[in-house]
């Protein structure tokens, strides 16, 4: 089955630190793969994309992510978190072709210490 | 700009009454979708649309309505056989393969 795993729920630290947030997914083949951030009551905003090419995109606000195809992973990394990064971020795969359809993760919520 | 809207922003609704949340984008997208969000959930799919007189149902379609009559438009009726229709409603839109979401609709039941 098509799946997302976002294995943490929740995730704290302190600003200034790096972070690394992890999405594995089960899929037939090798999907698009995106990661969206929410602030609360908010609706969710594109930080990258991965359809193919070189592993390691780039994404807004200093992000970037790293497709490891042999791991089933992609994810999401920033080496130093400003306190407007709390949010929850989403993971989510969609079809490379054809019908457009998408899973997303659970997502996980980022809360960062001054 | 370019964008989804949705409206309204926040919906009360009685128990038995069905309401439509409005979505609209100016993007000349294709594809539409309409999404529910339940806390500690994710986002899962009601309905989509690749394209105007034509959707399909998705994951949770039980208990709502879609039409899409023009290329712009895609309202979601959430109707009284909704069991449990207390949720934050998200738009979406594509042409490139990447959603570009509107900002939400949360409705809440009395």
């Amino acid at each position: 089955a098509q799946s997302v795993t976002q294995p943490d729920i929740h995730i704290t630290v302190s600003e200034g630190a790096s972070l690394e947030l992890r999405c594995n997914y089960s899929y037939g083949a090798t999907p698009y793969l995106f990661w969206y951030v929410q602030s609360p009551g908010q609706g969710l905003q594109l930080l990258l994309k991965y359809f193919s090419g070189d592993t390691l995109v780039q994404g807004i606000k200093g992000f970037e992510a790293e497709f490891k195809r042999s791991q089933s992973s992609f994810n999401l990394r920033k080496p130093s978190v400003h306190w407007s990064d709390a949010a929850e971020y989403f993971c989510a795969v969609g079809a490379p072709s054809g019908t457009y359809k998408y899973i997303f993760g659970t997502g996980t919520r980022l809360k960062v210490l001054a | 700009d370019g964008g989804i809207t949705q409206s309204p922003k926040y919906l009360f609704r009685k128990e038995g009454q069905n309401v439509t949340l409005s979505c609209e984008q100016n993007l000349n997208h294709d594809a539409m979708y309409w999404y529910r969000q339940d806390p500690g959930q994710g986002l899962r799919l009601i309905y989509y649309s690749q394209i105007v007189n034509d959707f399909q149902k998705g994951d949770i379609a039980e208990g709502y309505s879609v039409s899409r009559e023009k290329k712009e438009s895609f309202p979601l009726t959430v109707t009284s056989a909704q069991k449990n229709p207390t949720a934050f409603y998200l738009c979406a839109s594509t042409d490139t393969g990447e959603l570009f979401f509107g900002e939400g609709s949360r409705l809440t039941v009395l």
